[in-house]
């Protein structure tokens, strides 16, 4: 069936760089978009970006440009999410999405803590 | 951006109540609307889409309704499983924005 399974817990340093991934099974991975959301606690929901799996081209939100990067790798069907200069701010639940939104990953809780 | 503006932020209820979640949207987003649940440790599920399709599989106690900037989200009789927290998502234009979420809680 249809499902994005992500990569598991991460603890990183404050400047650090996390590197999340997300694999599609179940559906054509060319045929829709992936988009990254996250959680801070007690927070609500905040869209990062998306990015096409077929050409590889990404959107980001402003308030993550330059600090964010999406990947793919069409060989493994997998899509990474990347955030680099990592605060305490940044530790959140991030879940990756496939377009249309009808169903997600089950989101992969980075810690940033010195 | 569009702002989702979602009420009430928390509510408590019994078994077999009705219940009802709504989101406001800051312009018209014709019906370009989901309603997701999520429990703790999982990813969000959705329960409508286009603001009033059922997703397969759904009980049929949850239904949408609502178009423009007005949607709403009833539960028709709470169950058990149904204590959770529930958030909208409107999908008009990017960027994609979330309603602040309903956490229904056992009273």
């Amino acid at each position: 069936q249809e499902q994005l399974v992500q990569s598991g817990a991460a603890v990183k340093k404050p400047g650090a760089s996390v590197k999340v991934s997300c694999k599609a099974s179940g559906y054509d991975f060319t045929d829709y978009y992936i988009h990254w959301v996250r959680q801070a606690p007690g927070q609500g929901l905040e869209w990062m970006g998306k990015i096409n799996p077929s050409s590889g081209s990404s959107t980001y939100a402003q308030r993550f440009q330059g600090r964010v990067t999406l990947t793919r790798e069409r060989s493994t069907t997998t899509v990474y999410m990347e955030l680099g200069s990592l605060t305490s701010g940044d530790t959140a639940v991030y879940y990756c999405a496939r377009d249309l939104w009808g169903f997600w990953g089950q989101g992969t809780l980075v810690i940033v803590s010195s | 951006d569009i702002q989702m503006t979602q009420s009430p932020s928390s509510l408590s209820a019994s078994v077999g109540d009705r219940v009802t979640i709504t989101c406001r949207a800051s312009q018209d987003i014709r019906i370009d609307l989901g309603w997701y649940q999520h429990k703790p440790g999982e990813g969000p599920k959705r329960l409508i889409y286009a603001a009033s399709h059922l997703q397969s599989g759904v009980p049929s106690r949850f239904s949408g309704s609502g178009s423009g900037t007005d949607f709403t989200l009833t539960i028709s009789s709470l169950q058990p499983e149904d204590f959770a927290t529930y958030f909208c998502l409107q999908q008009n234009s990017d960027p994609p924005t979330f309603g602040g979420g309903t956490k229904v809680e056992i009273k």
